[in-house]
């Protein structure tokens, strides 16, 4: 089955600074990588996705970037601000090709974003 | 919409006891999932169903229950609670189930003793 590897798994920046979560899968056949931020308390909520046709996604402050040769892909946020703190999760699943959206997550990475 | 929504909040059960964890969306979506949550762990997936009447087994589905009569209610049981499954329970629901965006619920935490 698939792996996800994420790292690192507590992150601290100051504000204005950038931050970069990076992950690794082990299933060639994945093809679409979302990621999730937490909240404390709360479920996880989507923030960007990328789809294995990509190599790269803009959403403002936030990217991400694939490098499907390497099964490796990672989220830039850009400009931190305090409101970025949270736990950021990066997912893999098949997709439309097979395996529906049964994410495999990694662990978690802590951001904490100081004044 | 009111989203996905999950009932209880927080439940303490004994070693042994049954329970259902309730899970609804109003969206209309095909694909709905359960999940928990351990530190350190991430999320894993117990099961999940592609639409009504059809379940599937996820990486950890043991000591877990689910069925789905109807499209916008997808239950989770517990036949026989363990303290191994002290988790956080999270329902998530998604359009197609085709690799499109899945919507989580608020969460379920279980304590059980």
């Amino acid at each position: 089955g698939e792996n996800v590897e994420q790292h690192p798994s507590t992150l601290s920046v100051q504000e204005g600074d950038s931050a970069v979560i990076k992950c690794t899968y082990s299933d060639s056949a994945s093809n679409y990588f979302p990621w999730y931020k937490q909240e404390l308390g709360k479920g996880p909520q989507l923030i960007i996705d990328i789809r294995s046709n990509v190599g790269e996604k803009k959403d403002q402050r936030i990217a991400v970037t694939l490098n499907k040769t390497a099964k490796h892909f990672s989220l830039h946020i850009t400009e931190t601000q305090p409101e970025d703190s949270a736990v950021y999760f990066c997912a893999a699943s098949r997709g439309i090709t097979g395996g529906g959206n049964k994410l495999t997550f990694g662990t978690g990475t802590q951001l904490k974003v100081e004044l | 919409n009111a989203g996905v929504t999950q009932t209880p909040k927080f439940q303490v059960l004994k070693t042994g006891q049954s329970m259902t964890l309730q899970c609804a969306q109003d969206m209309n979506h095909e694909y709905m999932s359960w999940y928990r949550q351990d530190p350190g762990m991430g999320l894993r997936l117990i099961h999940y169903s592609v639409g009504a009447g059809i379940t599937d087994q996820g990486e950890v589905p043991n000591g877990y229950n689910v069925s789905r009569s109807t499209t916008e209610d997808f239950p989770l049981r517990l036949l026989s609670a363990a303290p191994s499954q002290t988790s956080v329970y999270f329902c998530a629901s998604s359009y197609s189930g085709q690799g499109d965006e899945q919507y989580f619920g608020p969460g379920t935490r279980l304590t059980v003793t």
